[in-house]
């Protein structure tokens, strides 16, 4: 499967605990986005990484997220802490390196869905 | 601040007709305006895009118009199938944001029989 993957699919936690999500982008991307999804709401842009750079943190909230690509292995998202409110769809996107796309076109994966009880 | 909207959360159309999806933003620095499809459960799919410069893209089907001086755009997909029925997504790009996407809330689109 050649497209972005993203684990776990589901992934239930409680309150106080950790989540780590996972994302590998597609063959030949290097540009790694993550988005998340509130219940009736939608994508939001939390983060945009390229290998072993954060290039554009904006969306993010402030604490207890945080996000890498490291040179080896998948992009992690990391939430630290959880709250109820942290329940969400979280998305992965790539898109292949600069002046290789112009259209601003994302691949997304299927997303993490995070049920935090 | 939404600086895209799309204010028809749902639309019901029939088998064969067409179906209208609309979207208006208030940047005037986007010059990309994409549209996603998404089923349940899954990642948005990329549908099709506009530029700026452009004012009509079609494809297959799936036909966008921009309006720029009214700050807005909107899918055309005709003729409409069942399969079509899903949430659309309407997304703008910045210049010079590489693939950073401002996303609208959605329009469900159920394709009746």
């Amino acid at each position: 499967n050649a497209g972005v993957m993203q684990n776990p699919r589901h992934l239930v936690r409680r309150r106080g605990q950790e989540a780590r999500l996972r994302c590998s982008p597609m063959k030949g991307h290097s540009h790694v986005y993550w988005y998340r999804q509130l219940p009736e709401e939608g994508l939001k842009f939390m983060v945009y990484l390229q290998k072993e750079n954060i290039i554009d943190e904006s969306g993010m909230p402030k604490e207890r997220f945080s996000a890498e690509f490291p040179k080896e292995g998948p992009s992690i998202l990391r939430i630290q802490q959880v709250v109820r409110g942290d329940s969400a769809a979280y998305f992965c996107a790539s898109s292949p390196p600069d002046g290789d796309w112009d259209t601003g076109e994302l691949f997304f994966g299927e997303g993490s869905r995070l049920t935090v009880l | 601040d939404q600086q895209v909207k799309q204010n028809s959360p749902s639309l019901s159309v029939q088998e064969g007709r067409i179906s209208i999806l609309n979207c208006d933003y208030t940047n005037s620095m986007f010059d990309y305006f994409l549209w996603y499809k998404k089923y349940p459960a899954e990642g948005p799919t990329f549908l099709i895009s506009i530029s700026s410069i452009k004012d009509k893209n079609e494809d297959g089907r799936f036909t966008v118009f921009l309006n720029k001086s009214a700050k807005h755009l909107s899918l055309h997909i005709v003729p409409s199938q069942p399969g079509d029925s899903a949430v659309y997504f309407c997304a703008a790009r910045v210049t010079g944001t590489a693939s950073k996407l401002t996303f609208g809330t959605g329009t469900r689109l159920q394709v009746t029989l």
